[in-house]
């Protein structure tokens, strides 16, 4: 069974200052893999997604992450945060092709301080 | 439509009241989820529809919770009898795994409270 678990329900840094949200899954087949961010009262927005092809991929708003097959390790990175940053991100999982459920981590609340 | 819709946005009702919460995907998308987000929580996986394929309810949390998707489009939630620990916000979201395209949108969610 797919599963992902996400390091850290709580993150805070200083504007400025590298953003590292951690994400490990597990899965039995080739995965997809996604970050989603939460804003206040609002949905949820995709930032990126590997599905196949390089393992670095860029997203909206700076963000990156790595797709590591033996850490089985999808961290979430930005070089420098800003205090827009500030919200909740969730890292999920789908197997690729056929059946898509998205199973998605406990999340992450980054804070960002002046 | 543009985006995922969810209605109503708000909904307030009493303890032991049935409630349905809509969804209306993104024209075309063939997959539609379901999922609650308790206050602090993170994401719980309710109920997913896939084409016509049957839809995977391991995520209802009891009897008491049902969804159906008509035409393959709209979807209601349904929960009878609410309880307190219902009160959450419930996220729908749509995708076209058809075409490879695993990306899940959201909508806004319906903050649902059981008073």
């Amino acid at each position: 069974a797919q599963s992902v678990t996400q390091l850290g329900s709580h993150v805070s840094v200083s504007e400025g200052a590298l953003v590292l949200l951690r994400c490990n899954y597990s899965s039995s087949v080739p995965p997809y893999l996604f970050w989603y961010v939460q804003y206040p009262n609002q949905g949820l927005q995709l930032l990126l997604k590997y599905t196949t092809g390089a393992t670095l991929v860029k997203g909206i708003n700076g963000f990156e992450a790595e797709f590591k097959k033996s850490e089985t390790s999808f961290h979430l990175t930005k070089p420098s945060a800003h205090m827009s940053d500030a919200a909740e991100y969730f890292c999920a999982v789908s197997e690729s092709g056929g059946y898509n459920k998205l199973i998605f981590g406990a999340g992450t609340r980054l804070a960002v301080h002046p | 439509g543009a985006g995922v819709s969810q209605s109503p946005s708000n909904k307030v009702t009493e303890k032991g009241k049935d409630v349905e919460l809509r969804c209306d995907p993104i024209s075309g998308h063939t997959a539609l989820y379901w999922y609650r987000q308790s206050l602090g929580q993170g994401l719980e996986f309710l109920i997913y529809f896939q084409g016509n394929s049957a839809p995977d309810k391991s995520g209802l949390p009891s009897d008491r919770f049902s969804a159906e998707r008509t035409g393959g489009s709209v979807s209601t939630l349904t929960i009878q009898r609410t309880q307190q620990e219902d009160s959450a916000v419930y996220l729908c979201a749509s995708s076209f795994p058809d075409r490879g395209d695993t990306e899940a949108f959201f909508g806004q969610g319906t903050r649902l409270t059981v008073v």
